[in-house]
């Protein structure tokens, strides 16, 4: 089976700008997380979508925003760029929110530089 | 609330040493734990994971890890070091019946010496 899928996988973008990452879970799989993960600030949750719904959101301004589609992909947006927004952009997936025992699946993520 | 910490953002390992990357959790109800290999460049891979059943559970890659209730710990354990066990390993929680979402250590990078 197809795992979870990241794209793009680098990105370089000027501060100011916007930008769309995208991912797609392992087929059957419901519940979709961010996570970003800075130079030496382990993984920092961002935003849980789960069967369409934005679930929680971590400790990041509204700039950083997404949604999920009725296939379960799903879509991080970030308005305004900052340097400080470089980073390793990763996604899960699990397939029911209420299954931790199956784990969580990660894509190979994406490569933010803010220049 | 549930919590993790790694101990030691570095260990460093001679080839065919044992490997132990500790881990400490603190969650309110009975935890699901799991231990995540990041080589660089890539996304997370799943080692092994706890769910309640055996104590001492065994992974991918030689990897096993016992997870200890009254020490609230899920040490990571390889009994020799090969060269390509160098990465970035992560220990992460989730509190059963909690808010389903996994908190992750700050990760422990490891280095094998030849």
């Amino acid at each position: 089976e197809a795992g979870v899928t990241q794209s793009p996988t680098h990105l370089i973008k000027t501060r100011g700008q916007q930008v769309t990452l995208r991912c797609s879970p392992i087929s059957g799989h419901t519940s979709v997380y961010w996570y970003q993960q800075a130079l030496g600030l382990g993984l920092q949750f961002l935003l849980w979508y789960d069967e369409g719904e934005e679930r929680n959101r971590g400790n990041f301004p509204p700039r950083f925003s997404g949604r999920q589609f009725p296939n379960y992909s799903s879509e991080l947006n970030v308005n305004a760029l900052e340097l400080e927004d470089s980073a390793l952009y990763l996604c899960a997936s699990i397939i029911r929110r209420d299954r931790p025992n199956y784990g969580y699946t990660f894509g190979s993520g994406t490569r933010l530089t803010v220049v | 609330a549930q919590s993790v910490t790694q101990l030691g953002s570095h260990v460093s390992v001679s080839e065919g040493a044992l490997v132990l990357l500790r881990c400490n959790y603190s969650s309110s109800v009975p935890p699901y734990l799991f231990w995540y290999v990041q080589y660089p460049n890539q996304g997370l891979q799943l080692l092994l994971k706890y769910t309640s059943a055996a104590t001492l559970v065994k992974g991918i890659n030689g990897f096993e890890a016992e997870f200890k209730k009254s020490e609230t710990s899920f040490h990571l354990t390889k009994p020799s070091a090969h060269m390509s066990d160098a990465a970035e390993y992560f220990c992460a929680v989730i509190s059963s019946g909690g808010s389903y979402i996994p908190t992750f250590g700050r990760g422990t990078s490891l280095i094998v010496h030849p």
